[in-house]
């Protein structure tokens, strides 16, 4: 099972939107609506930010937004802040298994 | 609230078997979801092991599976992770999650524990 593929970087200034491309195949992101998504900060643990593709947890600003298409999933940042920047991992039920996506570094200028 | 804690050797020789425990507080692993495993190397991103729900059913990563056993101990509401012939790739913080079994999204985690193989 290989990895999803994810831009190794983003950035963009504060108050801006960006959108993070995640790309499977029909074995994992294109079978099931059950894509998430990951935030981490340097030496944290990931935090839960979209699951189910659009749900966001309790707590999560309604600032990230997910969605998908075909073999592809995106995560929209909007309202860029400065908190937001770290380490996004996206990740697919792949039929048992879960696989995750070799992550995006966000910048916020 | 849900708490998960890992704990073992920060250090392991080449060719053994590394072992970790994860407690689990604030949430009986009896009464459901899965528990799992994920690893990172340092500066590199995160890799699906394993996970096991409270009966037993365990499901690992292919690219694992011939080295990688995980157990639970539902009586101390903890689960296990052994990992055997390890190299130095197999170097990497590694974390014990809550897996919502069948929707695949891990919603609690640990903090994390470094083993360094060497």
């Amino acid at each position: 099972q290989s990895a999803l593929t994810q831009p190794a970087s983003v950035s963009g200034s504060p108050g801006q939107s960006i959108t993070i491309s995640c790309t499977g195949t029909s074995s994992d992101v294109g079978s099931y609506n059950l894509v998430s998504w990951y935030q981490q900060h340097p030496g944290k643990a990931p935090k839960l930010m979209i699951y189910e593709v659009t749900k966001r947890p309790s707590g999560v600003s309604n600032r990230f937004s997910g969605s998908k298409s075909g073999n592809t999933a995106s995560l929209t940042i909007s309202g860029l802040q400065a908190e937001d920047e770290g380490d996004y991992y996206c990740c697919s039920y792949a039929g048992n298994i879960v696989v995750f996506g070799g992550g995006t570094k966000l910048t916020v200028l | 609230q849900v708490q998960l804690q890992e704990s073992g050797p920060g250090l392991v020789k080449p060719s053994e078997t590394l072992s970790l425990t994860c407690a689990v507080s604030g949430y009986s692993i009896s009464s459901g979801y899965y528990w799992g495993w994920i690893r990172q190397p340092p500066g590199k991103g995160l890799e699906f092991i394993g996970s096991i729900n409270y009966s037993g059913s365990t499901c690992y990563s292919p690219s694992l599976r011939s080295r990688v056993t995980i157990s639970v101990d539902t009586s101390k509401d903890q689960f296990s992770l052994k990992l055997s012939s390890v190299t130095a790739a197999d170097t990497a913080v590694y974390y014990c999650a809550r897996l919502y079994g069948g929707r695949g999204f891990f919603d609690y985690w640990g903090q994390g524990t470094l083993v360094t193989v060497s």
